[in-house]
């Protein structure tokens, strides 16, 4: 079975500053990888997934992240981040399909002025 | 092109009532997956739907079924419905995730358990 560690519930960080939002998995298979934003009182957004290939992977709004299969880790990283990235953001992983994802238990990163 | 709509957004039921939820899957993505948001348990997955069969499912109690209907529309329905079945129930709909194809989530149908 994989699993999925977000190690920090709370990130804050001042508006224009870098930011990275930390993903271990565990997994004894290949993975698939996906982060995705909830914005309060909606759904999920995909930000950006890894299938396969190059290991960073650039999505939107200007975030990106980078798969390192010998850390097993897919952190998420941001180089300025704005106000309106406040949310709560998941690490995913999903393994043999993408169908059955387990989801990490989210970062809630607090952007001020 | 329209999103993953799921209806209601909320709802209030009572203990030992039963509900359905519906989920309408952006068009042309024939696999619909259902998830459980809570605080305590985070988002876990329910089942998933391709072309009206279950294809895959986690571990929730029996009260917990859904179907697929011709239309790739889903429904997922509790019964005898408990207070720790509050939560958010989020749909997401996929071309196939078993080729790859990400989820795309609909903005949940609260249900409150009084």
């Amino acid at each position: 079975a994989q699993s999925v560690t977000q190690l920090d519930s709370q990130v804050p960080v001042f508006e224009e500053a870098p930011v990275e939002l930390r993903c271990n998995y565990s997994s004894s298979v290949s993975v698939y990888l996906f982060w995705y934003v909830q914005y309060p009182n909606q759904g999920l957004q995909l930000l950006l997934k890894y299938l396969s290939g190059s290991t960073l992977v650039k999505g939107i709004n200007g975030f990106e992240a980078e798969f390192n299969k010998s850390q097993t880790s897919f952190h998420l990283r941001k180089p300025s981040v704005h106000i309106s990235d406040t949310a709560e953001y998941f690490c995913a992983v999903g393994t043999g399909t993408a169908s059955k994802l387990t989801f990490g238990t989210g970062t809630r990163l607090q952007v001020t002025l | 092109k329209a999103g993953v709509t799921q209806t209601p957004r909320y709802l209030i039921k009572t203990r030992g009532q039963q509900v359905t939820l519906s989920c309408s899957p952006i068009s042309g993505h024939r696999s619909v997956s259902w998830y459980q948001q809570t605080p305590g348990q985070g988002l876990q997955f329910l089942f998933e739907y391709f072309s009206e069969t279950q294809r895959n499912k986690g571990n929730f109690p029996g009260r917990f079924s859904g179907r697929q209907f011709s239309n790739s529309r889903s429904e997922m329905n509790v019964s005898t419905l408990e207070l720790g079945d509050s939560a958010l129930y989020l749909c997401a709909s996929s071309l196939d995730p078993a080729l790859n194809q990400p989820q795309h989530f609909g903005d949940g149908t609260r249900l409150s358990i009084l």
